[in-house]
């Protein structure tokens, strides 16, 4: 069965330090990329996705992924992180033609100490 | 980009109850989807429809079943509600008809089952 495995249950940061989650996926044809946030007390917002082309992509409020495909990840990174980004972290992957539904990893939550 | 409605922020029910979760897009696209998010665990896919009276079971059905009679509304439905139902209820639709834009997702319904 597909999975997708996020490897950091939860992060602790200063401000102005770097962020790097970690996000692998288990399927080897062709996917969709995502990560979502959900603020606290806030619905899930799209950060990024990858669909096709430069596998380095950005997002909004500065963060970017990058999709290694021979290492079937979806790392999100920011360079440096603001108490604002305390937040609930999601990677996606939806498979091609399968009616568009969702994978979703475990989650991992930032709390970034001002 | 569409949006998504979801009845109830909160909802508190008794052990045994039939409840019903309800949730509207504003645009007319097919697929709509129920996930439910857990700590540690995600978002699990519960339902999806991609269609009007077509539904498809996802992760973790048991327990559940769904009703779609119109395309802009996908109503869950716990027949009978137990207490490890207790969760955060996301009900999610695709930004356009064929399913290839990124989710949107509503603010979610918390359940408490007592």
């Amino acid at each position: 069965a597909q999975s997708v495995s996020q490897h950091n249950h939860h992060v602790i940061l200063s401000e102005a330090a770097s962020l790097e989650l970690g996000c692998n996926y288990s399927y080897g044809g062709t996917v969709n990329l995502f990560w979502y946030v959900q603020y606290p007390g806030q619905h899930l917002q799209l950060l990024l996705k990858y669909f096709s082309g430069d596998p380095l992509v950005k997002g909004i409020k500065g963060f970017e992924a990058e999709f290694i495909k021979s290492k079937f990840s979806f790392n999100l990174r920011k360079p440096s992180v603001q108490w604002s980004d305390t937040a609930e972290y999601f990677c996606a992957v939806r498979i091609y033609n399968q009616g568009g539904k969702l994978i979703f990893g475990q989650g991992t939550e930032l709390s970034v100490k001002p | 980009d569409v949006k998504v409605t979801q009845s109830s922020r909160y909802l508190v029910k008794r052990t045994g109850e039939k409840v019903f979760l309800e949730c509207v897009q504003d645009m007319d696209h097919e697929n709509m989807f129920w996930y439910r998010q857990d700590p540690g665990l995600g978002l699990r896919l519960i339902y999806f429809s991609y269609d009007v009276k077509m539904k498809e079971k996802g992760d973790i059905p048991e327990g559940y079943s769904v009703s779609r009679e119109k395309k802009e509304r996908f109503s869950l439905i716990l027949e009978s509600a137990s207490t490890n139902q207790t969760s955060m209820y996301l009900c999610a639709a695709p930004g356009d008809s064929f399913g290839e834009a990124e989710a949107f997702f509503g603010q979610g319904t918390r359940l408490t089952v007592v």
